[in-house]
């Protein structure tokens, strides 16, 4: 019944692996985004695609790529971690006409690179 | 290109005070969409409201009020006799029609109830 999941909850891992987290929406929503948040509760955009295409991409190191198999689907994979790269990432999706509620937000992920 | 200041990092109040968090905005586009957002300590980003750009009406829904002034272009958020669970993290954020809809967050402002 979950609207936007994502898994896993919890990521724990070592610097230099490599890591996927996944994200589904049963919305029906045609546009996904993949938010970090840091230490510090600063949230920011990393990617957005409409229809399976990118259609932003923030300043965001290229060992983060995102994979949109379909519109219900935003994968982010991280490779070569670094410490830096912890932090707690938000998957999110909304329809392109922007329906009231606005964008639905997964539970989020949280990463801890050791 | 948008930007959003909430300029309280955090507010401490004792339960049934009123608590008022400031937001304000930039934006050059002229239809653009304001959220609030809370964060309780479990995590989770829960929506609590969504304003048009054209649409300046106040909104109160139970203990919570939001008034939306384009002259000042500010989007405050008033919660009215504060409660234990309204400890949180509340965001604002502002989405643009001509940035890809993406949603640019304000720092958020820590809310602590104290019983």
């Amino acid at each position: 019944d979950t609207a936007v999941s994502q898994t896993p909850k919890y990521l724990v891992t070592q610097m230099g692996n490599d890591k996927s987290i996944k994200c589904e929406q049963n919305l029906g929503h045609d546009t996904m985004y993949w938010y970090k948040q840091d230490s510090k509760k600063f949230l920011k955009i990393m990617f957005s695609y409409n229809n399976k295409e990118l259609i932003i991409n923030e300043t965001v190191p290229n060992r983060f790529s995102p994979k949109s198999p379909d519109k219900a689907h935003l994968n982010l994979h991280i490779n070569s971690l670094e410490l830096g790269d912890s932090a707690v990432y938000f998957c999110a999706s909304t329809l392109s006409s922007r329906g009231r509620r606005g964008y639905t937000f997964g539970s989020g992920t949280r990463l801890t690179v050791v | 290109a948008q930007k959003v200041t909430q300029a309280q990092t955090e507010i401490s109040v004792v339960e049934k005070e009123d608590v008022t968090l400031d937001c304000v905005y930039e934006t050059r586009d002229t239809t653009y969409y304001l959220f609030w957002y809370k964060q309780p300590p479990s995590g989770e980003l829960v929506f609590l409201i969504r304003r048009n750009s054209f649409d300046e009406q106040n909104e109160i829904s139970g203990r919570y009020s939001w008034n939306f002034q384009k002259s000042t272009s500010s989007f405050n958020f008033t919660i009215t006799a504060s409660q234990v669970v309204d400890s949180a993290v509340y965001f604002c954020a502002l989405s643009e029609e001509a940035a890809g809809n993406k949603l640019t967050f304000g720092g958020g402002t820590r809310v602590l109830v104290k019983p």
